[in-house]
């Protein structure tokens, strides 16, 4: 089973800053399938990014990810007050696996 | 417009069984394989079933493998998770989420549906 580590586990930001969300995999994570996904209390997660850098459907293009083999990265480059919420990284290329997430929350 | 829409949830005790659904709107549903995913209180996600698009092949994580079964009614686009043998562990919200192929990322969930194993 393929481990994903996220850090760090809350982020402290205040709306207009950037973003920048680690996702560490205890090994290479095949042919970039990895993703990520907003969650927020009461509603059901949300695709922001796959295949480590191409945004979903209707995902702004504040949102980017890059990365590749055991390193990964979400980068909100503003932030909205709508983007203060916990993401979760996946790998999907084996038996699905999520990170622990991190909570970016409000300064 | 796409819908995933669980049902099923509810209080149990330990040992008991439940099914929950997925019933599917908006889409080509014997085109996608569906997963579910679960959420214990104050946790991150977990994995925790595949069904492939035509039902012909399942995966479940190996803390529910023997436990829940996973099938699907493409005459009906509905999936079910039939849980047996409850724990207090499988607490939590289950989602249904569908996916292009068996290992591709979770493009549309549901809302959820909470399983609450307590005596």
């Amino acid at each position: 089973e393929i481990v994903l580590t996220q850090s760090p586990g809350t982020l402290s930001l205040s709306p207009g800053e950037r973003a920048t969300l680690s996702c560490r995999a205890s090994q290479s994570v095949s042919s970039g399938n990895l993703a990520w996904y907003q969650s927020k209390p009461g509603q059901a997660p949300r695709l922001i990014i796959y295949g480590a850098s191409s945004r979903a459907t209707g995902i702004p293009d504040r949102f980017s990810g890059s990365g590749s083999g055991t390193d990964f990265t979400l980068t909100i480059s503003r932030l909205e007050p709508e983007d203060f919420a916990v993401y979760y990284c996946q790998q999907y290329g084996s038996s699905p696996t999520f990170g622990g997430g991190t909570k970016v929350e409000i300064k | 417009q796409v819908q995933l829409v669980e049902s099923g949830g509810g209080v149990v005790q330990p040992g008991r069984s439940l099914r929950l659904s997925c019933a599917a709107s908006g889409f080509i549903f014997n085109t996608y394989a569906i997963h579910w995913v679960r959420q214990a209180p104050g946790k991150g996600l977990e994995w925790v079933a595949l069904i492939s698009y035509d039902g012909s092949n399942k995966y479940y994580a190996d803390s529910v493998k023997g436990r829940f079964t996973f099938s699907r009614d493409n005459s009906k686009n509905t999936v079910y998770l039939q849980m047996n043998g409850l724990r207090a562990e499988d607490t939590a919200v289950y989602y249904c989420a569908r996916s292009r192929g068996y290992l591709g990322p979770f493009d549309f969930w549901g809302q959820g549906t909470l399983v609450t194993v307590s005596s």
